[in-house]
């Protein structure tokens, strides 16, 4: 089956660092790729769509400038927290759409948990 | 605003008893619904899905029914394990290119 890559798993990092999540797609290309929030016993919430090649579309009340996302190719986005404060810290979780699948079922990364000391 | 909510934010089962997981969502216009088992600090995993123009689909000991009429999906678990035990989500989706909207989340334990 499809999978879908997150690295790193884990990360800790100090207040005013930037941090970087890379998303890969490992047997498809993905032209669209999902970043997804998640705190604590909540839900999953999107915070931007990644399109291959061309700039992301975030979601109301996401900062674009504090998350980074880029697209560079078919198999990789990346997520960049800058400046990350301890309120970034969770766990954020990428997603990908296989162009082949008619249902639009979405393959979902292992998630990176950030801990902003 | 439109969301996907659910009635039970816990659920403890016996093992070998089943279960069964709701979700109630309010957008009409969607017509494609996942469930979706999460572990601890795992990433969702696909279970079962489901389109509006059904409404009931079996995968292996699970079977999702979806009520358009009262805008209700469930998630059956048959002879429910301990493997079993995670958050359950269910998400909604306007179209196939659509973005995936998650519920609240249920967490279904199981004992032994």
């Amino acid at each position: 089956g499809a999978v879908v890559s997150q690295h790193p798993s884990r990360v800790i990092c100090k207040s005013g660092t930037s941090v970087k999540i890379e998303c890969r797609s490992l047997d498809f290309q993905a032209t669209t790729m999902f970043w997804y929030r998640q705190f604590p016993k909540q839900s999953l919430m999107l915070m931007a769509t990644s399109n291959e090649g061309s700039k992301a579309t975030y979601e109301q009340g996401v900062e674009k400038d504090k998350f980074l996302i880029n697209h560079a190719s078919l198999t990789l986005s990346t997520l960049t927290v800058t400046s990350a404060h301890p309120e970034d810290s969770s766990f954020y979780i990428c997603s990908a759409s296989r162009p082949a699948t008619s249902s639009g079922e979405l393959f979902f990364g292992e998630g990176s948990r950030l801990t902003v000391l | 605003g439109e969301s996907v909510g659910l009635h039970l934010p816990t659920l403890s089962v016996q093992e070998g008893d089943n279960s069964i997981i709701n979700c109630a969502y309010s957008n009409s216009a969607s017509d494609y619904f996942i469930w979706y088992k999460q572990e601890s600090g795992k990433g969702p995993q696909f279970i079962i899905d489901i389109r509006s123009n059904m409404d009931k689909r079996q995968g292996q000991r699970v079977t999702v029914l979806l009520n358009k009429t009262v805008k209700h999906l469930s998630l059956q678990i048959a002879a429910t394990q301990p493997g079993d035990s995670a958050v359950y989500f269910c998400a909604e989706k306007r179209n196939v290119y659509g973005n995936l909207i998650f519920g609240k989340g249920t967490k279904l334990s199981v004992k032994p």
